[in-house]
């Protein structure tokens, strides 16, 4: 399978506890971008990378969370010191982009880590 | 971006046409038109986008008012693997890569 892959899929954790999830997006894409989930909402966007560049981070993404991409492959994104009101379907996402994107480049998404906060 | 309106669901049977509306009375004259769709248990799927005119692929048909002010994404033949969340989106670029910005869309039901 060469889409985009997420690690866990589940996550149950206590309030308190840090938290960190990993995607791995298509190889070639040089873009991905992170958005968090709540029951019966569309995504919200928190932040996006174009290889190790972190370009945009959403007012979402309070000092608590942090995302990297070191080497411009993966990316982990962790939570720090969870709450009750992060428990969400976390989604990655890849595409291409900047110069390499020629034409239309659709966003390509995971399954999603499901974050259960108690 | 520019605020889309949708209905919270809609019903169809199985192999019949869905039409699925989308109001955007604020779109700019640069705004695109994207939908994805969200499976049930699954990450959104890109569908189909558009800026003027009408356009088809091989999962669905875009008809997009004269005004641009309103879209309807068509299912020609609906099956249960059709139902979803459709979102309608407007974005500023053609490119497809920058950040989406999903309202809350619409929940398609497929009736066997």
């Amino acid at each position: 399978d060469t889409g985009v892959s997420q690690d866990p899929r589940h996550k149950i954790t206590k309030r308190g506890q840090n938290v960190t999830f990993r995607c791995d997006p298509i190889s070639e894409h040089n873009r991905l971008y992170w958005y968090r989930q709540t029951l019966g909402q569309g995504p919200e966007f928190l932040t996006y990378f174009q290889n190790e560049a972190q370009l945009e981070k959403s007012r979402l993404l309070s000092d608590r969370f942090s995302a990297e991409r070191p080497k411009g492959s993966f990316s982990t994104l962790e939570i720090q010191r969870t709450e009750q009101g992060d428990s969400a379907m976390y989604l990655c996402a890849s595409s291409l982009g900047g110069r390499q994107a020629k034409g239309y480049n659709e966003q390509f998404f995971g399954p999603g880590t499901r974050l259960t906060v108690l | 971006d520019a605020k889309t309106t949708q209905p919270n669901s809609m019903e169809s049977n199985e192999e019949e046409p869905v039409h699925l509306p989308c109001n955007h009375s604020t779109i700019s004259g640069t705004d695109y038109i994207h939908w994805y769709r969200q499976l049930p248990s699954q990450g959104p799927e890109y569908v189909i986008h558009g800026l003027t005119s009408n356009v088809n692929n091989r999962m669905a048909s875009l008809a997009i008012a004269e005004d641009r002010k309103s879209s309807t994404l068509i299912l020609h033949r609906a099956t249960l693997r059709d139902a979803a969340v459709y979102y309608c989106i407007l974005r500023d670029s053609d490119f497809g890569n920058e950040k989406l910005t999903f309202g809350t869309g619409t929940r398609l039901t497929i009736i066997p």
